[in-house]
């Protein structure tokens, strides 16, 4: 069965600091994986997605990388800003069902 | 890209009656959609796969008749909370995936369910 795991579950750094969330997964057969953000009350944003077959994923400030075979995918912010407070969730994608890590919640200080 | 749109936002009801949330895929065509249900401070937990033309597969413990999903198009599914309780109060968000592209899944909005 696969499990998802994310560390830290809660993260507080000032602003302009670069920092790395973690995501782990058992079953290294995915199809892809997906980082999202969740404002409290809303939906989810997705903000970058690796497939099985990549190695990283780049969008302006976030950089997500993908090692298949450990199980491993770190998603990467640089020079955090307070707009970055939100939940950030990874999501492994496998038999057309998306698995869920519990997030981490980082609030940026100003 | 892809664009999901979920109604309402919020809804309050008082217990006792049933409750409509819309997913809709705007742009794309949806053969699957998915139901999600989050608690205060925990991740998304799926409830069910919404299948167009057939019926929906749900997860382990979650109850087909409390939560009646239908999928009568290839561009919405529904889900119903039947003869709602304060206990399945809760922020429900749905899913799909443009099978057009290599987006990923998109997510609703949510709705945030109060029952009274």
């Amino acid at each position: 069965k696969q499990e998802v795991t994310q560390i830290p579950a809660a993260l507080s750094v000032p602003e302009g600091e670069n920092l790395v969330l973690n995501c782990s997964f058992t079953d290294s057969a995915i199809y892809n994986l997906q980082w999202f953000r969740q404002d409290p009350g809303k939906g989810l944003t997705s903000l970058l997605l690796i497939q099985s077959s990549q190695r990283e994923q780049t969008s302006g400030r976030l950089n997500a990388s993908l090692d298949k075979s450990s199980g491993r995918s770190t998603l990467y912010i640089a020079a955090s800003q307070p707009g970055d407070s939100a939940t950030y969730l990874c999501a492994v994608d496998r038999d057309d069902k998306i698995i869920f890590g519990k997030g981490t919640r980082l609030h940026i200080l100003p | 890209g892809a664009v999901v749109s979920q109604h309402p936002s919020r809804v309050i009801c008082k217990s006792g009656t049933s409750v409509k949330i819309e997913c809709r895929s705007l742009d794309f065509q949806a053969t699957t959609m998915f139901w999600y249900r989050q608690f205060p401070k925990q991740s998304l937990m799926l409830m069910a796969t919404s299948n167009e033309g057939s019926k929906a597969t749900y997860e382990q413990g979650v109850e087909k008749d409390k939560f009646l999903i239908n999928h009568a198009s290839l561009t919405l599914s529904t889900l119903t909370v039947t003869s709602a309780h304060p206990e399945d109060s809760s922020f429900y968000i749905c899913s799909a995936r443009d099978p057009r592209g290599a987006d990923g899944y998109t997510f609703g909005s949510g709705t945030r369910l109060t029952v009274v």
